[in-house]
């Protein structure tokens, strides 16, 4: 079955370190999206892409960058990890402008 | 800039009862209309999609649009503890990105 899978699942890491989080998805979608969720705020959008080589920058882009340079994967970096990233991260895919988006299982991100 | 807006509950409904949950939006020119449905600790999952005024049924579920007014609700009838979940609502406009509100987070009192 198609699915859209992250991971870690759990990371800790330290302020400043550079991490990777990776989103895989066999749903062959184009469209694919980051989102963080933190209480109060609800799920904002960090980056999104429209298909390979793709991106874009959503209301939270500042301090992470992401890269397309296939169909099934769309990896989040950090590039200087900060205790206000703490937080849980989630990819989703969707295969048109008007169908819903799918989410991944999430990533629960803590930085020390 | 484009608003979802979402009573945080929480909302105790009875197990058995119609479970009515209510959400506006800002931009008039909205389209796409989404029900998301997220357990404690999970990510959120697709329950309902609408686009045009009116009622739209699955199972137990309902979707209610009235882009007039600018509100969509979602109806849970014969409630279930297994539907005690935060539920989010999401707007689109054309095919611009996903609004969605802060969520709704419903009990069901057995």
């Amino acid at each position: 079955d198609a699915e859209i899978t992250q991971s870690p699942r759990h990371k800790i890491t330290e302020t400043g370190r550079q991490v990777t989080l990776a989103c895989h998805q066999t749903w062959n979608h184009n469209n694919m999206f980051w989102y963080r969720q933190d209480l109060g705020h609800g799920l904002r959008l960090i980056h999104y892409s429209y298909g390979v080589q793709d991106t874009n920058k959503g209301e939270v882009s500042d301090g992470y960058s992401v890269s397309r340079s296939n169909t099934e994967d769309l990896p989040l970096t950090l590039e200087s990890a900060a205790s206000s990233q703490t937080s849980v991260y989630f990819c989703a895919s969707s295969e048109s402008w008007q169908g819903g988006q799918f989410f991944g299982p999430g990533t629960r991100l803590t930085v020390l | 800039q484009k608003e979802v807006e979402q009573n945080s509950g929480p909302l105790s409904v009875p197990e058995g009862a119609i479970a009515s949950l209510n959400c506006t939006y800002s931009d008039r020119g909205s389209q796409s209309f989404f029900w998301y449905r997220q357990y404690s600790g999970k990510s959120p999952e697709l329950i309902m999609s609408i686009y045009s005024n009116g009622d739209k049924e699955d199972g137990r579920f309902t979707a209610q649009l009235n882009k007039a007014s600018q509100y969509v609700s979602l109806l849970i009838r014969d409630s279930q503890p297994s539907d005690s979940a935060t539920y989010l609502c999401a707007v689109q406009f054309g095919n611009e990105k996903l609004t969605f509100g802060t969520g709704t987070r419903l009990t069901i009192i057995p």
